[in-house]
């Protein structure tokens, strides 16, 4: 069946440094992907999104990359800060205007002062 | 920016109760859907809904219903709680279509302990 996996359960990074979280999906008919990032005691927030049709797209602090030949999804991010502690998932569309996500299982992002 | 409340933060339940668990969304949202989130296992779909009244299985529905009633408001029900449906249950909403529309707003969750 379908599954969207993150390849380690937890990162641990130096403050300043920069991060890398990956994602495996297994639908190579998914044409959306988010990744999302889950505080303690909150729920998560959208960080950024990519469609099928595009490599690579940046926001503030912040670059994904699809990398369509080997289903693999990433997130960078820029001098890793404190705030950044959290759990990140990746989701994907398994198909267009259903509206459901598929999620993966988490990676724990940890920050060193 | 849309908002996507639950009823309780916390919750505990003794075996053999009812629950009922509470969403509200505030930006006229379509679809609405309701998550269990367990660690190691990330979010799983219960039970999900595209309009009112209307509401779909997701992948693990067994030991839930779900009311939709009217469009802003998404209830999740366990008929008779079970130790283990003890969990985080997270409730989002999303506007229909594909693309950036497809991105869920979710609330903050409820931690429901079963006793």
């Amino acid at each position: 069946g379908e599954s969207v996996g993150l390849h380690l359960p937890t990162l641990s990074v130096q403050e300043g440094d920069n991060s890398i979280i990956n994602c495996a999906y297994s639908n190579s008919a998914s044409d959306y992907f988010i990744w999302y990032k889950q505080e303690s005691g909150k729920g998560p927030q959208f960080i950024i999104d990519i469609r099928s049709n595009m490599d690579k797209r940046q926001g503030q602090r912040v670059t994904v990359l699809l990398n369509k030949t080997v289903k693999h999804l990433s997130l960078q991010i820029a001098a890793t800060q404190p705030g950044d502690s959290a759990v990140y998932f990746c989701a994907e569309t398994p198909s267009s205007n259903t509206g459901k996500l598929i999620f993966g299982q988490g990676t724990t992002l940890q920050v060193k002062p | 920016d849309v908002k996507v409340t639950q009823s309780s933060r916390y919750l505990v339940k003794r075996t053999g109760e009812k629950v009922f668990l509470e969403c509200v969304q505030d930006m006229d949202h379509e679809n609405m859907f309701w998550y269990r989130q367990d660690p190691g296992l990330g979010l799983r779909l219960i039970y999900f809904s595209y309009d009112v009244k209307m509401k779909e299985k997701g992948d693990i529905p067994e030991g839930y219903s779900v009311s939709r009633e009217k469009k802003e408001r998404f209830s999740l029900i366990l008929e008779s709680a079970s130790t283990n449906q003890t969990s985080m249950y997270l409730c989002a909403s999303s506007l229909p279509g594909s693309g950036r529309y497809n991105e869920q707003f979710f609330g903050p969750g409820t931690r429901l302990t079963v006793l």
